[in-house]
């Protein structure tokens, strides 16, 4: 089981938009579309920004929104902010009740 | 709002076995909805599903870790907990506990703040 592929980091300007890919396999996210996001700011616990692909929990801004095509899901970040500067972390379901999480991307807010 | 509150030694040596317990406040383990899992982070790296357990007691692994794990659940104290035999410092990591909800789709919803484990003789 090898961890999703995502970029080691991108950056953005604030108002600018940014997306963070996330490329998995067959059994992963080509086949399930139960992926989330989720944020890290550093010395903290991760916070779901995103599920089931591109759904968002209640509370978090519109400004984040994800998708999926074929092997690989995307969450975009749009008009950047500060606050948004942190660690994004992909995770797919791969069947069998069992999860996989991506590498992580360092997202800097220049 | 619910609440998981990891606990547990801080320092193990080699060889020994790691123990954690997940405590969960202002909601039920027994929920029909919602598995309870385990992650890790090692420091400066990325995250890591090491399991899954239902409060029936089903429980699911990470095969890379299968072998030396094992979940629990206590229903009646409202907590699961993790054993992870045969520590190297490899295994040093802040160990999250949280809430996987899996009805339709799969996604920690709420997390522990995390303990940091350090393997170290």
């Amino acid at each position: 089981q090898s961890a999703l592929t995502q970029p080691r980091s991108v950056s953005g300007s604030p108002g600018q938009s940014v997306t963070i890919s996330c490329t998995g396999t067959g059994g992963d996210v080509g086949l399930y579309n139960s992926v989330s996001w989720y944020q890290q700011h550093p010395g903290k616990a991760p916070k779901l920004m995103i599920f089931d692909v591109s759904q968002r929990p209640s509370g978090v801004p519109d400004r984040f929104s994800g998708s999926k095509s074929g092997y690989t899901a995307s969450l975009t970040i749009s008009g950047l902010q500060a606050e948004d500067e942190a660690d994004y972390y992909c995770c797919s379901y791969a069947g069998s009740y069992t999860l996989i999480f991506g590498r992580g991307t360092k997202l800097t807010v220049l | 709002q619910l609440q998981l509150q990891e606990s547990g030694p801080g320092l193990e040596k080699p060889s020994e076995t790691l123990s954690l317990t997940c405590t969960v406040s202002d909601g039920s383990i027994s929920s029909s909805s919602y598995y309870w899992g385990w992650i890790r982070q090692p420091p400066g790296k990325g995250l890591e599903w090491i399991g899954n357990i239902y409060y029936s007691g089903s429980t699911y692994y990470n095969p890379s870790l299968k072998s030396r794990v094992t979940l629990s659940v206590d229903t009646s104290k409202n907590q699961f907990s993790l054993k992870l035999t045969s520590v190297t410092a490899a295994d040093t990591a802040v160990y999250y506990c949280a809430r996987l909800y899996r009805i339709g789709g799969y996604y920690f919803d709420y997390w522990g703040q995390g303990t940091l484990v350090t393997v170290s003789s």
